[in-house]
C-alpha cells in the first residue's frame, strides 16, 4: 500500500497568515494528489484534485502543487473559516489512501 | 443540487451484520463510480470500497475483503454496503462519496451514519 505523511499534525496561524501543509507518498504516485477539508462533526469537502486543480467553489486562497511523491498545500491569507483537519489522499491506486490529517487551528 | 444521505447504521454485536444504503440525487448516478469511506472515533479517513458506475467493477479495501459488499442500483439511484463478520474496530462514521471523471477522486459526501461494533 501506499503510505501518506502529511507535516506538520498540527498547527496555529493568525487570520491572514500564509500556512503550507505538505505530503509525502512512499513511491511515486505522479500527480493523484487530492486534498480536503474536513470540519468537526460535518463530511470531508475536497479542494485540490490531481496535484494542482482548484475544485469548483473553492475560494481562491487554497493553491496546491507538487508531483511524483513531493507535494503542498498553501493557503494565502487565512480566514477564520478555514479551521479544521486537511487531508491529503492518493488516487494513483487501490487502496486509496490518505495522510493522518493536518489540524489546523486559527489564533 | 447533488445530495447523499446515507442510513441504516446502528449498534451490532462484533460478528453481527448490518447494511448500510445511500440515497443519491442531484446527478445521473448511474454516471459516476461512487465509494464507501469510514472514518473511526477521533482518527483519520480510510477508504473501504469503491465501485464503478455499471457496478460491474468493484475494488475493497483489504480491512473489509470478504466482510464487506459494495453494491448499487442504479434504477433506484442508490448505493449499498453490506457488511457482515463486523468487528470492534469496524467501528466508525461510515460516508458514501461520489467519484468524479478522474477515478478515486471524491467530489461529494453524505453526512456519514454511525456503526458502531459492541458488545
Amino acid at each position: 500500500d501506499i503510505q501518506m505523511t502529511q507535516s506538520p499534525s498540527s498547527l496555529s496561524a493568525s487570520v491572514g497568515d500564509r500556512v503550507t501543509i505538505t505530503c509525502r507518498a512512499s513511491q511515486t504516485i505522479i500527480s493523484y494528489l487530492n486534498w480536503y477539508q474536513q470540519k468537526p462533526g460535518k463530511a470531508p469537502k475536497l479542494l485540490i484534485y490531481a496535484a494542482s486543480s482548484l475544485q469548483s467553489e473553492v475560494p481562491s486562497r487554497f493553491s496546491a502543487g507538487g508531483s511524483g511523491t513531493d507535494f503542498a498545500l498553501t493557503i494565502s491569507g487565512l480566514q477564520p473559516e478555514d479551521f479544521g483537519t486537511y487531508y491529503c489522499q492518493q488516487s494513483y491506486t487501490t487502496p486509496y489512501t490518505f495522510g493522518q490529517g493536518t489540524k489546523l487551528e486559527i489564533k | 443540487e447533488v445530495q447523499l444521505l446515507e442510513s441504516g447504521g446502528g449498534l451490532v454485536q462484533p460478528g453481527g451484520s448490518l447494511r448500510l444504503s445511500c440515497a443519491a440525487s442531484g446527478f445521473s448516478f448511474s454516471d459516476y463510480g461512487m465509494s464507501w469511506v469510514r472514518q473511526a472515533p477521533g482518527k483519520g479517513l480510510e477508504w473501504v470500497s469503491s465501485l464503478s458506475g455499471s457496478g460491474g467493477s468493484t475494488y475493497d479495501a483489504d480491512s473489509v475483503r470478504g466482510r464487506f459488499t459494495i453494491s448499487r442500483d442504479n434504477s433506484r439511484n442508490m448505493l449499498y454496503l453490506q457488511m457482515n463478520r463486523l468487528r470492534a474496530e469496524d467501528t466508525a462514521v461510515y460516508y458514501c462519496a461520489k467519484g468524479t471523471d478522474r477515478v478515486g477522486v471524491f467530489d461529494y459526501w453524505g453526512q456519514g451514519t454511525l456503526v458502531t461494533a459492541s458488545s
